[in-house]
């Protein structure tokens, strides 16, 4: 059964910092992995999609990256601001699964302060 | 612009007083999804649609019913809410295998409060 692990639960750094965050999951059988960012009592906003085949995506100050036999997928956030505080969810889609089932970690909290 | 609505934001129910949540979307994507998600909890599948196809997860209670009508409208069902069926509710939507992509886009999401 996949699982996926975000590790640190929770974390705060100062504005202009750059920050990596970590997701691990334990079947490399993957279709997709997938970030995204969840704002307070909010639905989720897609920041990057990587495939399988691929090793990384990037988005402005954003930058995925894949290693699937290690099974560690690693989210850059470059010069971080106020405005990225938010909780950040990545989740996997396995192959053989349900039609795109997306299995989600639990997510870091992220606070940047000015 | 494209996107995926839900409606209502907010819906407040009584214990065991059934509720329709909605979802619609202009992206003419063919599968939608219903996950729940708790409190500082990871969202969960409840079921999707592909097509007219409803696929039902392994766990999803029978409490928990789905319609869709046509591409665009998808209805989550609660038919006996309880207590611990408040969550929020958010619904998503994504292009078949076909196209390789499955990428998903969210709505807003619906925070049931069940009283």
């Amino acid at each position: 059964k996949q699982e996926v692990t975000q590790i640190p639960a929770a974390l705060s750094v100062p504005e202009g910092e750059n920050l990596v965050l970590n997701c691990s999951f334990t079947d490399s059988a993957i279709y997709n992995l997938q970030w995204f960012r969840q704002d307070p009592g909010k639905g989720l906003t897609s920041l990057l999609l990587i495939q399988s085949s691929q090793r990384e995506q990037t988005s402005g100050r954003l930058n995925a990256s894949l290693d699937k036999s290690s099974g560690r997928s690693t989210l850059y956030i470059a010069a971080s601001q106020p405005g990225d505080s938010a909780t950040y969810l990545c989740a996997v889609v396995n192959y053989g699964g349900s039609q795109g089932n997306l299995i989600f970690g639990k997510g870091t909290k992220l606070s940047v302060k000015p | 612009d494209a996107m995926v609505i839900q409606n209502p934001r907010y819906q407040v129910t009584q214990f065991g007083k059934p509720v329709t949540l909605s979802c619609s979307q202009t992206l003419n994507h063919n599968v939608m999804y219903w996950y729940q998600q708790k409190s500082s909890q990871a969202p969960k599948l409840l079921f999707h649609y592909y097509d007219k196809d409803f696929n039902n997860e392994a766990d999803t209670p029978d409490n928990f019913q789905s319609r869709r009508p046509n591409t665009s409208f998808c209805f989550l069902d609660i038919r006996s809410p309880g207590l611990g069926d408040a969550a929020m509710y958010l619904c998503a939507t994504s292009l078949s295998i076909g196209t390789g992509s499955y990428e998903q886009y969210f709505g807003p999401g619906t925070r049931l409060t069940v009283t």
